[in-house]
């Protein structure tokens, strides 16, 4: 069975910093996708990291796969109080079309 | 473009009941999937359609099913709902071409089971 984990669950953070999100999956898998969730909304798509060694970057935040460490990385840099929400991260299962989701990482940027 | 829809927004339902939610994918999409999203348990895969065959069932009992139909619009049901089926439904449709895959999600049913 797929496990996906993320770290830390919570993180709370104050405007200006860096920090990092972590997602380690169990099993072999060459998609990795980075979605995120403001309350009582529903996923809104941030990146999708489709090889090893793939990068993506979207304004602060960016995000990174190494398929051989089942790692992704999503940075944030210099955090503002907009990008509090909800990240999760998702691995597509070695059979495709399901994705296996983190427990999500609830981020509170504060001033 | 229009995003995928999802009907209805809200349902109340009390245990023992069936439910139809649905779901409308993004004009061109073929590929609708379905989850399951709780506090407890997280997001879960419930199943995924691909020109009206499903291709993939996550691990949820046989009271929870679903159909595609030929303009790609899904349903999912649930019948004899239990208080643990509470949960906000998400459909997604994907897009893939080439060089990406992306799934769009839309904003959910959220059940209450009474």
């Amino acid at each position: 069975e797929l496990k996906v984990e993320q770290n830390p669950l919570f993180l709370s953070m104050q405007e200006g910093k860096n920090y990092t999100i972590y997602c380690n999956y169990s099993t072999t898998s060459d998609r990795l996708y980075w979605y995120r969730q403001d309350p009582g909304k529903s996923l809104e798509s941030l990146f999708v990291l489709l090889s090893n060694g793939a990068v993506k970057q979207e304004g602060r935040l960016m995000a990174s796969l190494d398929t051989k460490a089942r790692l992704s990385t999503l940075h944030i840099t210099a955090a503002v109080h907009d990008l509090s929400a909800t990240y999760f991260c998702a691995v597509d299962t070695n059979s495709g079309y399901a994705l296996n989701f983190g427990k999500g990482t609830s981020l509170l940027v504060t001033p | 473009k229009a995003g995928v829809t999802q009907t209805p927004r809200y349902l109340i339902k009390t245990r023992g009941q069936q439910v139809t939610l649905s779901c409308s994918p993004i004009s061109g999409h073929r590929s609708v999937s379905w989850y399951q999203q709780t506090p407890g348990q997280g997001l879960q895969f419930l199943f995924e359609y691909f020109s009206e065959t499903q291709r993939n069932k996550g691990n949820f009992p046989g009271r929870f099913s679903g159909r595609q139909f030929s303009n790609s619009r899904s349903e999912m049901n649930v019948s004899t709902l239990e208080l643990g089926d509470s949960a906000l439904y998400l459909c997604a449709s994907r897009q893939t071409t080439v060089t990406n895959e992306k799934l769009f999600f839309g904003s959910g049913t959220q059940l209450s089971v009474l």
